[in-house]
């Protein structure tokens, strides 16, 4: 199974800061990856598809890149509704695996 | 508009059996792979099963092989997660997911306890 490892497990940040979350494969998987927002008590939404592609109706300060192992997704300016859990899927394989998750919490 | 609804959900022994429901409207369900995701109480998302639009490949996470049974009936536009030999780590919030187009449902809770 590939394992995907997040990072930083939490965040603590102020609104207007740039934030950068990391995702490690332990094996590559092209561009075969999304990152996921999710708020207590709600489904999770995706904000990037393959790697880089935005979700249509996601806000540009949002941003991915990465290809193969090192996956990162950027925040350019926090908002205040942006402080939840965000989540990294690989899906190049079975089974699909998710990163650890981030809190991204408010300083 | 596109809806996603579990149901399904509830309180069940350890070694007991439950059936989850998935009923989708608003797409064409018969072209998309589907999958459940579940989320155990304060824990990160787990990918748990999918199946291929035409039911013929399912695929299966480690943990629930050879309990858990995925199916659907693409005449009902619906998706149904058979789980035997239910253990207590399987407590968990379960989600369908369209992965390709991001629909997901509100989730149902499972919870296995004596």
């Amino acid at each position: 199974d590939i394992q995907m490892t997040q990072s930083p497990s939490s965040l603590s940040a102020s609104v207007g800061d740039r934030v950068t979350i990391t995702c490690r494969a332990s094996q590559g998987i092209r561009n075969d990856l999304g990152w996921y927002q999710q708020k207590p008590g709600k489904a999770p939404k995706r904000l990037i598809y393959v790697a880089s592609s935005l979700q249509s109706g996601v806000p540009s300060r949002f941003s991915g890149s990465g290809f193969g192992t090192e996956f990162t997704l950027t925040i350019s300016s926090l908002q205040p509704e942006d402080f939840a859990t965000y989540y990294c899927l690989q899906h190049n394989s079975y089974p699909n695996t998710f990163g650890q998750g981030t809190k991204l919490e408010i300083k | 508009e596109v809806q996603v609804v579990e149901s399904g959900g509830g309180l069940v022994q350890p070694g007991g059996s439950l059936r989850l429901s998935c009923a989708a409207s608003g797409f064409t369900f018969s072209t998309y792979y589907i999958s459940w995701v579940r989320q155990a109480p304060g824990k990160g998302l787990e990918w748990v099963a999918n199946i291929k639009p035409d039911g013929s490949e399912k695929n299966y996470v480690d943990s629930v092989k050879g309990r858990f049974t995925i199916s659907r009936d693409n005449a009902k536009n619906s998706l149904s997660l058979q789980m035997n030999s239910l253990r207590a780590e399987d407590t968990a919030v379960y989600y369908c997911f369209v992965r390709s187009e991001d629909y997901w449902g509100q989730g149902t809770l499972v919870t296995v306890s004596s």
